[in-house]
Order: structure tokens, then C-alpha cells, then sequence
């Protein structure tokens, strides 16, 4: 969507490997979020910003870290890739809690 | 934490008729937020109505509109005239409206159908 892009678009790599996934907004907006969905489960926090350096935990946190050190850039890594892993990854961004989020176009990653 | 509930994996409806689809929440909070999302196979999230708590009345977005019940927990989704480009996962989300950054709470999804 228009002020939110997240890259790549797709990628594949081996278990064991580290990745990073980006997500860049032109909005200037503070809340930024990592979601990750799976069939059968929606889509679930993985962890969110609230500021350039202030990163929480969300409920799926096990095995990611994040990294925000602009207000625009917010960066997910998978340390250590697991099959788990595999999933499609979004990047949301809010203006506030009276709004909606405005998502990027997603990631969708294979650990094989 | 909120737990949202979409009871309808699939549903199907015929062009240019009606479909609903469900979804439950359970919070103890009286203010909150309740969304759809549209995901058509570009995965794209698109969001198509939002509906603040305090409102009584429902809303209505073009030929989507919400059946808003607080008490019941119930937030579902209506679709009037369905077109084909209508066809999609739908997610219903929760969100709290105490505090800014609060996360959204996401459903498992119904996939629609829609047959020509």
C-alpha cells in the first residue's frame, strides 16, 4: 500500500541461516508492527515499535528480533531460520489507535 | 488477551446476492475497535469497515455494513450485490482503544467465494 513497502517480495533459504526482512514507511507514523499468518491462524504479533528504539515482544516472539533506529525503518530478523519459520510476513504501520492499520504488500519466506 | 472468533472457514455465495459473514470477540473492555479486512489472492490487506464500540449505529461502507451486537460480542459482515471481485479471506480484528499503539487481534479467516 502507498507509504509502506516491505522487501523482498519473496525469498527462500537453508535452515540455520540468519534473515532479514525490512519494512520502510514514508508516513511518519510511530506504531509499526510484524505480523506473521498461517493458515489456520490468522495473523499473529510477532513484535511491535513504538518509537526508534523502543521495540516490544508480541505472542509469537520466540526466535525474532527486531530493530527500529529510524522512525521509518523497521527491520525483522530471524536469527536462526526453522521450517517453522515458514510464513507469510507482514509489516503494519498505525496513525493511532482510532485507526485501521495499513499494511504492506508482505513477505512470504521458505526455510527448506 | 482478546480472542476474536471466525466460526465460517469457507462460504460461498452466488453473484449479485447477499452473504454474512460471522465473528465473535471475547473482551472485557467496553471500548475497542472492531474491523474487516479483505485479503484477495494479491495478499494484499485491505481494510473495508471499521466500527468504534460507543456507536450504536451500525456501519456501512457502499454494499458492506455491519450487524453490531455489544452485548451478544457479535460483529458480522455483510456483503450486498456480490461481485466477483468481492471473492477473497476476510478477516475480523479487535483492537482496544485504551492506550495509542494498541495491536490488533486477528481472526483465522473465511474465504469467500463467489460464483459466477
Amino acid at each position: 500500500d502507498a507509504g509502506i513497502t516491505q522487501s523482498p517480495r519473496h525469498k527462500v533459504t537453508e535452515t540455520g541461516t540468519p534473515v532479514t526482512l525490512r519494512c520502510h514507511q514514508t508516513e511518519n507514523h510511530r506504531y509499526m508492527y510484524w505480523y506473521r499468518q498461517d493458515p489456520g491462524h490468522g495473523l499473529r504479533l510477532i513484535h511491535y515499535s513504538y518509537g526508534v528504539k523502543d521495540t516490544d515482544k508480541g505472542e509469537v516472539s520466540d526466535g525474532y528480533s527486531v530493530s527500529r533506529s529510524k522512525t521509518e525503518d523497521f527491520l525483522l530478523t530471524l536469527e536462526s531460520a526453522t521450517s517453522s519459520q515458514t510464513s507469510v510476513y507482514f509489516c503494519a504501520i498505525s496513525g493511532g489507535k482510532v485507526y485501521g492499520y495499513t499494511f504492506g504488500s508482505g513477505t512470504r519466506l521458505t526455510v527448506v | 488477551a482478546q480472542t476474536v472468533t471466525q466460526s465460517q472457514p469457507e462460504m460461498s455465495v452466488q453473484e449479485a446476492e447477499t452473504v454474512t459473514l460471522s465473528c465473535t470477540y471475547d473482551t472485557s473492555e467496553s471500548d475497542y475497535y472492531l474491523f474487516w479486512y479483505k485479503q484477495p489472492p494479491s495478499r494484499q490487506m485491505i481494510l473495508v469497515i471499521r466500527q468504534e464500540a460507543y456507536k450504536q449505529q451500525n456501519a456501512t461502507e457502499n454494499r458492506f455494513s455491519v450487524n453490531f451486537q455489544k452485548a451478544a460480542k457479535s460483529f458480522s459482515l455483510k456483503i450486498s450485490d456480490s461481485q466477483l471481485g468481492d471473492a477473497a479471506m476476510y478477516f475480523c480484528a479487535y483492537r482496544s482503544a485504551v492506550g495509542a499503539g494498541n495491536q490488533f487481534y486477528f481472526g483465522t479467516g473465511t474465504s469467500l467465494t463467489v460464483i459466477p
